[in-house]
């Protein structure tokens, strides 16, 4: 069965910091990827999705990036974290292609800025 | 555009009690339909879906039919449990729009004893 892992569970960061939120997918091939960030009380907002190695859309113009160096892996990253970067970042996955399929979320990584 | 619209929370309900959470959509195409339930500090989960008119997503007690000629597709559960508390997002994703997923801005939900 696919299952998704997103580390770490929790951060605390200065602002001006680097970031680095990983994301991985297992018992699948060619998955889309996606990251969304959640602020608190909030909906979800889509900050980037991938449909393959390299292939990367963004959502939103902001201080984050995205990579996705392998074809199961997508990393979410800052050069310079700012304070409006806190919330709840959440990874998802669905299968390939353009068919209506569900996403699939990880446990969600919680970022706050001081 | 996509879109998706559901009702604004919190919903607060005593054990066993009915419930309803309204969505609607907007969508360009003939879209598949989902209800997703986040619990505190988790990830969504998928809860249900429903892929053409008529169908009748369910689980876990929970249910949505897909009804085109009102763009709607309301979530209900006929007695709820404390552990029903969570937030629920309605969502759509539609074939023209590629892969992305729409959602709503989700309805916290909380049932007391």
């Amino acid at each position: 069965s696919q299952t998704i892992h997103q580390w770490p569970a929790t951060l605390v960061q200065p602002v001006g910091s680097p970031l680095s939120l990983e994301c991985t997918v297992e018992g699948t091939s060619n998955p889309n990827l996606y990251w969304y960030r959640q602020a608190a009380g909030r909906g979800l907002q889509l900050l980037f999705y991938s449909i393959g190695i390299d292939q990367i859309s963004s959502e939103v113009p902001q201080n984050l990036s995205a990579s996705r160096p392998q074809d199961r892996q997508f990393i979410l990253s800052s050069k310079k974290l700012l304070l409006s970067d806190s919330g709840f970042y959440l990874c998802a996955w669905s299968g390939p292609g353009r068919g209506n399929q569900p996403q699939h979320f990880g446990d969600g990584t919680r970022l706050s800025i001081l | 555009g996509d879109s998706v619209t559901q009702m604004e929370g919190p919903v607060t309900l005593s054990e066993e009690a009915f419930l309803t959470i309204n969505c609607t959509y907007t969508a360009t195409g003939y879209p598949s339909l989902f209800w997703y339930v986040q619990y505190p500090g988790e990830g969504l989960q998928l809860l249900l879906k429903a892929t053409k008119a008529d169908d009748k997503g369910s689980n876990k007690g929970f249910e949505a039919t897909y009804r085109k000629e009102t763009t709607s597709f309301h979530l209900e559960k006929g007695s709820v449990q404390v552990s029903d508390s969570a937030v629920y997002f309605c969502a759509l994703s539609d074939q023209i729009s590629g892969n992305q997923f729409y959602f709503g801005t989700g309805t916290s939900l909380t049932v007391i004893p």
